[in-house]
């Protein structure tokens, strides 16, 4: 298995500003993915972070919107950028670890006035 | 195709009951179908998971069932009890597009088990 710690835990933001989340996993894991989770709603992927290359966007997310880093095995930070009030909800993280198992973070809870 | 339908939205089971959550795929080179739990402010935790070679797979009191020539496949909550009230997600796991492994997850189903 693996444990996600995500930062913050939830957070309020003005519109215009930016978010950065950040995921620490206590193992080392090739892939990284970013959720968004809205209201109710079931899970979106915005985009696969892989350590040292270019994150993968899925369709509808953009890198100057949703800037991702990854700089270590262990480690990724997601952006949310020129905060609006549709960008209001959850973002999780997940790492996939052997026999194809996908573990989640607590999430981010994000709120924009 | 790389739709997970799931059903239904919303359910409400009696303490003791059998809860049972449906879901149905297109794509067939989806070949790794796991559920999630999700309690209210947390993230989703992997609950039990199933491959294609087998129709069923039991861990305690979850049970998934599974029907490749439907492409259909059910988690069903024996003695369903207060603590298991929780949004569940089915999922399907392939390699869809660019040679590498996608996860399309269902809608998910609230479940409510009153005492």
């Amino acid at each position: 298995s693996a444990v996600i710690s995500q930062k913050p835990s939830r957070d309020i933001c003005q519109r215009g500003t930016s978010l950065t989340i950040q995921c620490q996993v206590d193992s080392q894991v090739t892939m990284m993915f970013w959720y968004r989770q809205q209201p109710g709603q079931s899970l979106t992927l915005i985009a696969t972070a892989n350590q040292g290359s270019e994150a993968t966007y899925e369709s509808g997310f953009v890198i100057d919107k949703f800037p991702i880093s990854r700089p270590n095995l262990t480690f990724s930070t997601l952006t949310v950028s020129n905060m609006s009030p549709e960008d209001s909800s959850i973002y999780l993280c997940s790492v996939v670890v052997s026999h194809n198992e996908q573990f989640f973070g607590p999430g981010t809870r994000l709120t924009v006035l | 195709q790389q739709q997970v339908k799931q059903s239904p939205q919303s359910l409400i089971v009696q303490k003791g009951g059998i809860s049972i959550i449906n879901c149905a795929y297109e794509n067939t080179a989806f070949d790794y179908f796991p559920w999630y739990q999700q309690f209210p402010g947390k993230g989703p935790a992997l609950l039990i998971a199933i491959r294609p070679d087998v129709s069923e797979k039991k861990e305690g009191r979850f049970t998934i069932s599974f029907n490749k020539s439907a492409k259909q496949f059910s988690l069903h909550i024996m003695d369903s009890q207060p603590g298991d009230s929780a949004t569940y997600f089915c999922a399907a796991k392939g390699i869809i597009s660019g040679g590498y492994q996608k996860v399309t997850f269902g809608t998910g189903t609230k479940l409510q088990v009153i005492p």
